[in-house]
C-alpha cells in the first residue's frame, strides 16, 4: 500500500542545535517532494521544493535531502531557535494524478 | 499582495444541515486545492481544479460533498447533509499552475458539527 511517514512523536532540541526531521514514502515515484511549516490554528506555508534529479536543496538555514532510492527526505534546520517551534509536514506529488500527498507532520520543539 | 482567503473561519451547524466553504485563491493562479484536515492528522486532499475544472473527483470522502469553480476563480465546497464525522477544519490552497509548484494555503475554515 501506498504510504508516507513523518516521525509522529514530538521532536525536542536545543537552541542552536541542527533539527533533522525524516519523511518517507512507499510505493510512490514523486517528481516533487515539499516541505511546508504549519503552525496552531494556521494553514501550512511553503519552504522548500525538491525534484526527483536533485540531491540537496538549501535556503537559508533549511536543507532538504532526496533520495530516491531510499524513499526519504531529509529536513534539517540548522542554528535552530525558539522560532523555529512548529510542525513541519512533508508532501509528495502522486506522480500521474496532480494530487499531493501530506505526511501527519512532526512537531518540532527548540528549547532556550 | 492579497494571500488565499476562505470563509467563513468557522462554522457550527446541526447534523443534517448543507454548508457551504468559499476559497478566494490567489488572483491568476490557475490551480486550486482542497484539503481535509482533522485534529492530529496530516491533510487529506480532497480535490483539485485546473481552471474551472476537476477531472478527478475520487478524493471527496462522499456523495454528499461537492466542489465547483467559477470564473477561474472563487471555489465553493458543499457538503450535503453534514455528518459529525465531517468535523474538521478545510483548507484550500491555489498555486499558479498544477505540478511542481509552491501552494499557498488559506487560513482554512473550522467546522463543527454537532
Amino acid at each position: 500500500s501506498q504510504k508516507i511517514e513523518q516521525n509522529s512523536e514530538a521532536l525536542n532540541i536545543q537552541e542552536g542545535k541542527t533539527a533533522t526531521l525524516t519523511c518517507n514514502y512507499t510505493n510512490y515515484s514523486p517528481a516533487y517532494l515539499q516541505w511546508y511549516r504549519q503552525d496552531p490554528g494556521r494553514g501550512p506555508v511553503f519552504l522548500l521544493l525538491i525534484r526527483e534529479n536533485e540531491k540537496e536543496k538549501r535556503k537559508e538555514r533549511l536543507k532538504v535531502t532526496f533520495d530516491t532510492t531510499l524513499k526519504q527526505s531529509l529536513f534539517h534546520i540548522t542554528a535552530s531557535q525558539p522560532a523555529d517551534s512548529a510542525t513541519y509536514l512533508c508532501a509528495l506529488d502522486d506522480s500521474g494524478t496532480y494530487k499531493y500527498i501530506f505526511g501527519t507532520g512532526t512537531r518540532l520543539k527548540v528549547l532556550a | 499582495g492579497a494571500g488565499v482567503s476562505q470563509s467563513p473561519s468557522n462554522k457550527v451547524t446541526e447534523k443534517g444541515k448543507d454548508v457551504e466553504l468559499r476559497c478566494d485563491p490567489i488572483s491568476g493562479h490557475t490551480a486550486l486545492y482542497w484539503y481535509r484536515q482533522s485534529l492530529g492528522q496530516g491533510l487529506e486532499f480532497l480535490i483539485y481544479f485546473q481552471g474551472n475544472s476537476a477531472p478527478d473527483k475520487s478524493g471527496l470522502p462522499s456523495d454528499r460533498f461537492s466542489a465547483e469553480r467559477t470564473g477561474g476563480s472563487v471555489s465553493t465546497l458543499t457538503i450535503q447533509r453534514t455528518q459529525q464525522e465531517d468535523s474538521a477544519v478545510y483548507l484550500c490552497a491555489s498555486s499558479p499552475r498544477l505540478v511542481g509548484e509552491t501552494q499557498y494555503f488559506g487560513p482554512g475554515t473550522r467546522l463543527l458539527v454537532l
